[in-house]
């Protein structure tokens, strides 16, 4: 069983466009993330959720929305897409907000945008 | 705010040889330490953390870290490197607390020469 997925694995788009990405964790765990890893491998959170509450938000376009319908899902949806959005987008899940939780990550979603 | 510095974007070590990856982080509070590795094309997994206690922290795969407070650093060894650890890693931080935002550093990437 697959801890956390993403769907799709690629995604290929024009700009101006508007895309999801799915994320779904079976691991019972009450926090879920976004991270974005661009071409040099910098790995930057940009969201995060407890309990389908946000509680990090970091200094993202607000092209960018996070939607939590449930406590084991975290989709993102990005409006009016880019070239600089090309990236890998990578979701995570942890216990809980605690520090010391280890955060599980999905296998990544690549998106290019043309 | 922390910060990680990952010294050397890439590692190059032969078989059997000593891996070590160097981490200096920057916080002013006392931090938490992770090592993450990434094979390719998968998402993060986590290697290793320190919280509290013990400064050597052992984890998978043989991997251990050391934190020195006096030289803030984390650095993470393995005696024998094998051809399956060829894999990016990454050190991350976090401040604790409420605070449960992991910073990463940019990564080093790790061959393994037969």
């Amino acid at each position: 069983d697959t801890a956390v997925s993403q769907t799709p694995k690629y995604l290929v788009t024009q700009m101006g466009n508007d895309k999801s990405i799915k994320c779904e964790q079976n691991l019972g765990h009450d926090t879920m993330y976004w991270y974005k890893q661009d071409s040099k491998k910098f790995l930057k959170i940009m969201f995060s959720y407890n309990n389908k509450e946000l509680i990090i938000n970091e200094t993202v376009p607000n092209r960018f929305s996070p939607k939590s319908p449930d406590k084991a899902h975290l989709n993102l949806h990005i409006n009016s897409l880019e070239l600089g959005d090309s990236a890998v987008y990578f979701c995570a899940s942890s216990q809980d907000v605690g520090v010391d939780n280890e955060q599980f990550f999905g296998p990544g979603t690549r998106l290019t945008v043309l | 705010a922390q910060s990680v510095t990952q010294l050397g974007s890439h590692v190059s070590v032969s078989e059997g040889a000593l891996v070590l990856l160097r981490c200096n982080y920057s916080s002013s509070v006392p931090p938490y330490l992770f090592w993450y590795v990434q094979y390719p094309n998968q998402g993060l997994q986590l290697l290793l953390k320190y919280t509290t206690g013990a400064t050597l922290v052992k984890g998978i795969n043989g991997f251990e870290a050391e934190f020195k407070k006096s030289e803030t650093s984390f650095h993470l060894t393995k005696p024998s490197a094998h051809m399956s650890d060829a894999a990016e890693y990454f050190c991350a931080v976090s401040r604790g607390g409420s605070n449960y935002k992991l910073t990463f550093g940019k990564g080093t990437l790790l061959t393994v020469n037969p």
